[in-house]
């Protein structure tokens, strides 16, 4: 199984911050590498995918980066609607797998 | 759009089966791939597996020997059942849409069924 290791687990920011996220994969995955947004309560939302794609309707402040082992989710100015938890998860071969994912606090 | 929506028991007793049906509108199941992921209370998502229409499916190791999926397209519904389940498998359940190959991306989900396991 591919092991998504993400850091930090949590952060705390004020709005206007940059924040970035990093997801490190046990084995190369190319760009098979999707990001996620949860908020409590709710299913997670598709951010990113295929490493640095922007889904549609996702604000132009959230980008994603990486290929091989090493990825990042950036946000470039943080709004109070971003305050949740942020996984990543790969897509390049079965089983699926997570990272554990990263909260993000005022 | 596509919308997905859990169904099934809050409660399932230790040792007995669980079974939850995720029905999707908008859009067709045929033709595509369908997933199931769980979340225990507070923690991180755990893949369970997926499903295609024409009834192909891959699980998780961890869950293999416990865990089947089915489909029917007359209803547009697909299915997950987990036997022996015990007090670890409580969790918030998901269905989602499987985008490009598998394990592919989801998107979208649908809300979420917390199952509890007790007694």
């Amino acid at each position: 199984d591919i092991l998504l290791t993400q850091s930090p687990s949590s952060l705390s920011a004020s709005v206007g911050d940059r924040v970035t996220i990093t997801c490190r994969a046990s084995q190369s995955i190319s760009v098979y590498l999707n990001w996620y947004q949860q908020k409590p309560g709710k299913a997670p939302q598709l951010l990113i995918y295929a490493a640095s794609r922007l889904e549609s309707g996702v604000p132009p402040r959230f980008s994603g980066s990486g290929s091989g082992t090493d990825f990042t989710l950036a946000i470039s100015s943080l709004q109070p609607d971003d305050f949740a938890t942020y996984f990543c998860q790969q897509s390049h071969s079965t089983p699926g797998t997570f990272g554990q994912g990263t909260r993000v606090e005022i | 759009q596509v919308q997905l929506q859990e169904s099934g028991p809050g409660l399932v007793k230790p040792s007995e089966t669980l079974s939850l049906t995720c029905s999707v509108s908008g859009d067709s199941i045929s033709s595509y791939y369908w997933s199931w992921i769980r979340q225990p209370p507070g923690k991180g998502l755990e893949w369970i597996g997926y499903i295609h229409s024409s009834g192909t499916a891959n699980y998780s190791p961890s869950l293999k020997s416990r865990v089947t999926m089915s489909h029917d397209t007359s209803r547009n519904q697909f299915s997950l059942r987990l036997t022996s389940v015990t007090a670890e498998d409580t969790a918030v359940y998901f269905c989602a849409k499987v985008i490009g190959s598998p394990p592919g991306r989801f998107d979208p989900w649908g809300q979420g069924i917390l199952v509890t396991v007790s007694s």
